[in-house]
């Protein structure tokens, strides 16, 4: 249940398409929803985060979607770019615990 | 600010050696937490503190892993003894309490055991 599940695990688009990488989580107990970006060699850092009691924030070319009742949020990157090109973590945060969980990660390769 | 700092970057070692990884968060960030990453795995929390105090350890493997953080400023991870499964990358991440989860990572020591 603490779980949060991510697709693709790769994903390949071309420069100026849109990114969709999807999670999906069973503990509606999580109340903060952040994306991750992490270039080779670098950790992790924070791109856009969402609360539950919103259905979609946009920030620039990123755009989180998402759907409580279907317990699924995604991340639109709109006129991806090659400096895109990273692993992107969706994770859900227990603000009880203080925890973040991940999901495995999706690899973006944007190309020219 | 530098970020949070880990060391070492990269870490070679035999198997059955101990390994001691190194972080010291953002200064006034009262909040440590150490991950580990593997391509199987994915990120997975080992254990966090706050104000120095370790609060969960939940994720720690088994008992060869250890944790400290002596003062507000520094922590390590400790394998003893080490094994190839054990080969990964880990991370140290910091935040205010105020910052609900705006974590800010290091950049990783990746350990290979051989």
């Amino acid at each position: 249940q603490q779980q949060v599940k991510q697709s693709p695990q790769s994903l390949i688009v071309q420069k100026g398409g849109i990114s969709i990488i999807n999670c999906a989580y069973e503990n509606t107990a999580f109340d903060y929803f952040p994306w991750y970006q992490q270039f080779p060699g670098k950790g992790p850092a924070l791109l856009i985060a969402i609360r539950p009691d919103v259905s979609e924030k946009k920030e620039g070319r990123f755009t989180i979607s998402f759907n409580k009742s279907a317990k699924q949020f995604s991340l639109h990157i709109m006129d991806s770019q090659p400096g895109d090109s990273a692993t992107y973590f969706c994770a859900a945060g227990l603000g009880a615990t203080n925890k973040l969980i991940f999901g495995t990660g999706t690899l973006l390769a944007v190309q020219p | 600010d530098a970020g949070v700092i880990q060391s070492p970057r990269h870490e070679v070692t035999e198997m059955g050696q101990e390994v001691t990884l190194r972080c010291k968060p953002i200064s006034g960030h009262d909040y440590l937490f150490w991950y580990r990453q593997t391509m199987m795995r994915g990120l997975e929390l080992l254990i966090y503190f706050n104000n120095n105090v370790p609060i969960d350890d939940s994720g720690m493997p088994e008992d060869r892993f250890s944790a400290k953080m002596p003062n507000a400023s520094f922590s390590t991870l400790k394998i003893q003894p080490s094994e190839p499964r054990d080969s990964a990358v880990y991370f140290c991440a910091s935040r205010t309490g105020t910052a609900a989860y705006g974590y800010t990572f290091g950049s990783g020591t990746r350990l290979t055991v051989v």
